[in-house]
C-alpha cells in the first residue's frame, strides 16, 4: 500500500506571495492532518479534515487554510507569506483520528520564504 | 500547544548501549504515540500504547505508560548508528480528532 505522499517536496517562495501545499492520503483513510514544524516551535497543529469536513483547527491565523475532496486527498493554502512561513510542512492520515488510530506521516513540504 | 514534554532534550551514547527517553504530559489521555524523525524528513509511527495498557514491546523497543504519574518512557535496547534520529511523544484524547506533540529527544547512536 503506497504511504502518504506530498507535493512538492521542496519550495521556495518571496513574502506576500501564496501557496497551495497537496497532500495524498493512504488509501482508505478518511483523516487528514497537517502540522507545521519549526526549529522553535517544533510541531504545530494546523488543522485535520474528515470526510471533507474541517473538524479541528489549530492556533493560526486566517492566512491557513485547508480542505478536503471527495477522494480524501487534501490542500493547504498559505497565503501573504511571511518570513515566519518558512517550515517543514507535515500531512498525516489515519483512518479515523478521533477513534485514536494511528497517523502516518509524509515526508513533508519544506517551505522557504524569502 | 506542547502537551508532551519529552526528557531529556538530547542524548549521545554509544552502539550497543540501552536510550531511554521520557514523555510527561498535562491531561488525561486516551493513547500515547511515539514517532522517529529522521533529519528534516517525515516522521515515523513506533508504538502506540492506550491508556489502559502498561507496556509494550515492538521488537527493539519497550514503551511504558504511567496514567498516575501522566508519564511514559520509550526504551531502545542495543541502540544502532541508525537509531540516530529525533523522537517524539504525542497524545490523543478521546473525541479529540488531533494528536499534540512534544518538542522531542534528539538521540546521538555513536558507532
Amino acid at each position: 500500500k503506497a504511504g502518504v505522499t506530498q507535493t512538492p517536496r521542496y519550495l521556495i517562495k518571496t513574502r506576500g506571495q501564496q501557496v497551495t501545499l497537496s497532500c495524498s492520503p493512504i488509501s482508505g483513510h478518511r483523516s487528514v492532518s497537517w502540522y507545521q514544524q519549526t526549529p522553535g516551535q517544533g510541531l504545530q497543529f494546523l488543522f485535520e479534515y474528515f470526510s471533507e469536513t474541517q473538524r479541528n483547527k489549530g492556533n493560526f491565523p486566517g492566512r491557513f487554510s485547508g480542505r478536503q475532496f471527495s477522494n480524501s486527498r487534501s490542500e493547504m493554502n498559505v497565503s501573504t507569506l511571511e518570513l515566519g512561513d518558512s517550515a517543514l510542512y507535515l500531512c498525516a492520515s489515519s483512518l479515523d483520528l478521533a477513534v485514536q488510530e494511528t497517523q502516518y506521516f509524509g515526508p513533508g513540504t519544506r517551505l522557504l520564504v524569502l | 500547544s506542547q502537551q508532551g514534554e519529552e526528557d531529556p532534550q538530547a542524548l549521545s551514547i554509544q552502539e550497543g548501549e540501552n536510550a531511554t527517553m521520557n514523555c510527561s504530559y498535562k491531561t488525561s489521555i486516551n493513547n500515547l504515540q511515539w514517532y522517529r524523525q529522521n533529519s528534516g524528513r517525515g516522521l515515523v509511527h513506533l508504538i502506540l500504547i492506550r491508556s489502559n495498557e502498561r507496556e509494550k514491546h515492538s521488537g527493539r523497543l519497550r514503551v511504558t505508560l504511567d496514567t498516575s504519574k501522566k508519564s511514559s518512557s520509550l526504551l531502545i535496547t542495543a541502540s544502532r548508528a541508525a537509531d540516530t534520529a529525533s523522537y517524539f511523544c504525542a497524545t490523543g484524547r478521546s473525541g479529540y480528532s488531533t494528536l499534540t506533540f512534544g518538542k522531542g529527544t534528539m538521540l546521538l547512536v555513536s558507532p
